[in-house]
């Protein structure tokens, strides 16, 4: 069972424009929700997260918007630059003191050259 | 300096032969440790994670073993490698709980 759930599989965008990444989960216990960039042959990164107490977080030209109610988010990347070409994730993480990080299957973006 | 570092960067590997992956944490004290598995394209599984020294918690059975000899120091480990077993095998470390997890370099292993 996919507990977190990412669209779409890939994205592609012209340079400056907005991009919009999507992510849904399941299990209502999932209260901290990062988001990863990864490049080829990296490890992830740590691009920015949200707690399920806001609706909204915001990290330069990147922003969350969560929805509880409908146990959504996505990742809005604004002014997409080609260094922001990679895979990104997104992951969820129980309030109940687990250790369980899971991730959805990402959201490969590139521009168009 | 780079806080995590992993070992090797890359193995080719028979089936059937050992394997020890190994991860080191640098300037933090008792870090929450935790080893992914990634296939080739694809999302990143929970393989172990370890809040402290020589307690390791499984959450995939994989026919993989973890061990933390050391506060600093995690290991991945298997007697007998399958096909299966080929990927992105990734360390990461967290402080105080398991949010915010920060990632190694990886190490690639291929299964021949």
């Amino acid at each position: 069972q996919q507990q977190v759930r990412q669209s779409p599989q890939s994205l592609t965008v012209w340079e400056g424009e907005t991009a919009i990444l999507n992510c849904s989960y399941e299990d209502s216990t999932f209260n901290y929700f990062p988001w990863y960039q990864q490049f080829p042959g990296e490890g992830p990164a740590l691009l920015i997260s949200i707690r399920s107490v806001s609706d909204k977080k915001e990290d330069g030209r990147f922003t969350i918007f969560f929805n509880k109610r409908e146990k959504k988010l996505s990742l809005h990347i604004t002014d997409s630059q080609p260094g922001d070409s990679a895979t990104y994730f997104c992951a969820a993480l129980p309030g109940t003191g687990s250790n369980r990080l899971t991730f959805g299957k990402g959201t490969k973006f590139s521009l168009i050259p | 300096a780079q806080t995590i570092h992993q070992w090797p960067v890359a193995e080719i590997k028979a089936v059937g032969s050992p394997l020890s992956l190994g991860c080191t944490i640098k300037g933090k004290s008792s870090p929450n440790l935790y080893w992914y598995w990634q296939a080739t394209g694809g999302t990143l599984q929970q393989l172990f994670y370890s809040i402290t020294v020589g307690q390791v918690e499984s959450v995939v059975q994989l026919n993989l073993s973890a061990s933390r000899p050391k506060d600093d120091q995690f290991i991945l480990s298997t007697e007998k490698l399958l096909l299966s077993h080929s990927g992105f095998y990734l360390c990461a470390w967290s402080l105080g709980g398991a949010d915010e997890q920060y990632f190694g370099p990886g190490t690639r292993l291929t299964v021949l």
